[in-house]
């Protein structure tokens, strides 16, 4: 079975604190996306990676194919990055044209000034 | 500039009352997707085109169809909403199938 897990659910943090969300999948997979979420608001897509790490000003995403697990970390968190933060895996065995994510529950994240 | 631009924002529409929601694109990508995600819980995809070809999740109600008249544009229609409908909805395009994803900011569709 394609499953997505997400750790934490819910992370508070104070303002410039190093942050990491894991994200750990069942079977295979193709790619793997970060995307971010505001309240009330759509989705940004941050990283979508198959391999190694990919960094993005303060954010950095890891993935170990052999582990099926990837991490993104903020670096000197700050109040803005309070949103919620969506781990998804699109499954090399999914029936079709790979289109599907798989997405984890998310990670609320809360940073206080 | 927004590439993925989703209309209106917020909508409110009544029980029963057939409901359209607009997606356009500037990007010129093939695969167009629909997802409903409801509060506090991950995306759920309804359908995605691939150019014409309309793809549906087999969980998909049939209360729940979509139009694509062309690249820019993706059309989601609601024919009898109930109050289970009400939900975000999100669009999002990739150039491919397992490409990288560019999503709208999503219309919150409240039924009444």
């Amino acid at each position: 079975k394609n499953e997505v897990e997400q750790s934490p659910q819910n992370l508070t943090a104070q303002e410039g604190e190093f942050i990491t969300i894991n994200c750990s999948y069942s079977v295979g997979i193709s790619a793997l996306h970060w995307l971010q979420q505001h309240p009330g608001g759509g989705i940004v897509s941050l990283f979508m990676l198959s391999s190694g790490k990919k960094k993005h000003g303060r954010l950095i995403a890891t993935i170990n194919i052999q582990e099926k697990h990837s991490s993104l970390h903020i670096t000197a968190s700050h109040p803005r990055d309070s949103a919620v933060y969506i781990c998804a895996a699109q499954f090399m065995n999914y029936g079709g044209s790979q289109g599907n994510l798989i997405f984890g529950k998310g990670t609320k994240l809360s940073v206080k000034p | 500039d927004a590439m993925v631009i989703q209309n209106p924002r917020y909508q409110v529409t009544q029980f029963g009352k057939p409901v359209t929601l607009s997606c356009s694109q500037t990007l010129n990508h093939n695969v167009m997707y629909w997802y409903q995600q409801k509060s506090s819980q991950a995306p759920k995809l309804l359908f995605h085109y691939y150019d014409k070809d309309f793809n549906n999740e087999a969980d998909t109600p049939d209360n729940f169809q979509s139009r694509r008249p062309n690249t820019s544009f993706c059309f989601l229609d609601i024919r009898s909403p109930g109050l289970g409908d009400a939900a975000m909805y999100l669009c999002a395009t990739s150039r491919d199938t397992g490409g990288k994803l560019f999503f709208g900011s999503g219309t919150q569709l409240s039924v009444l």
